[in-house]
């Protein structure tokens, strides 16, 4: 089953540490999108990107934040010197498409900043 | 840029009866509009979806939803609520130039039995 993985499904950190979350979209699918969940919350979009391009980094914060999506492996998405408020559920979905707004979802990488 | 508003945060309803999520959006023309479902510790899964035609739009797990553009509205409707559906729902349509996929802030579906 060739879906959306995602990696590690949870992750530890200490503040000041670096977070690096994964995620390998549907075979076929060379759009990417990362969200951020908070409870209580709904999907916050942060960065939309095609291989070895970002498209829209609107959502993102300027600051600590990176994402990548490399012509070869996963799309990455990274948090430089991680503080507790980073501590959220990050998903990332993939299109094949870049209009028509379908996603299919990975299950999520859940970040705890101690 | 278009925005989705989900009205209600919890919904609580009884197993068996019938369920009408709302959904809300803000844009001029036509837009693409999504269903999706979550539930606890997983990822969002797609319910159905409007792209054109038909207004009225079937998905899967018996659920349907009404495309209104008088209203602005694409409400998410079930006729018997089951147990297992209790979970996340977020309704979702493109949003600016670059399509961005923007979401409603979710309805919390509770099922009593």
């Amino acid at each position: 089953n060739a879906g959306v993985m995602q990696n590690p499904r949870h992750l530890v950190r200490r503040r000041g540490q670096e977070a690096r979350l994964r995620c390998s979209p549907m075979k076929g699918h060379s759009h990417v999108y990362w969200y951020r969940q908070l409870p209580e919350e709904g999907l916050k979009f942060m960065v939309y990107l095609q291989k070895e391009n970002i498209i829209d980094e609107s959502g993102m914060p300027k600051e600590r934040f990176s994402a990548e999506f490399p012509k070869e492996g996963p799309s990455i998405l990274r948090i430089q010197q991680v503080v507790r408020g980073d501590s959220a559920a990050y998903f990332c979905a993939s299109s094949s498409t870049e209009n028509t707004g379908e996603l299919f979802f990975g299950e999520g990488s859940r970040l705890t900043v101690l | 840029a278009q925005s989705v508003t989900q009205p209600d945060i919890h919904i609580t309803v009884s197993e068996g009866a019938s369920l009408e999520l709302r959904c809300n959006y803000s844009y001029g023309a036509t837009p693409y509009l999504f269903w999706y479902v979550q539930s606890p510790g997983q990822g969002l899964q797609l319910l159905l979806k409007y792209f054109s035609g038909d207004t009225l739009v079937q998905g899967i797990k018996g659920f349907e939803a009404e495309f209104k553009r008088s209203q602005s509205s694409f409400n998410l409707r079930k006729p018997s609520v089951h147990w297992s559906d209790a979970a996340e729902y977020f309704c979702e349509a493109p949003s600016g130039g670059s399509y961005i996929p923007t979401f409603g802030r979710g309805t919390s579906l509770i099922v009593h039995p």
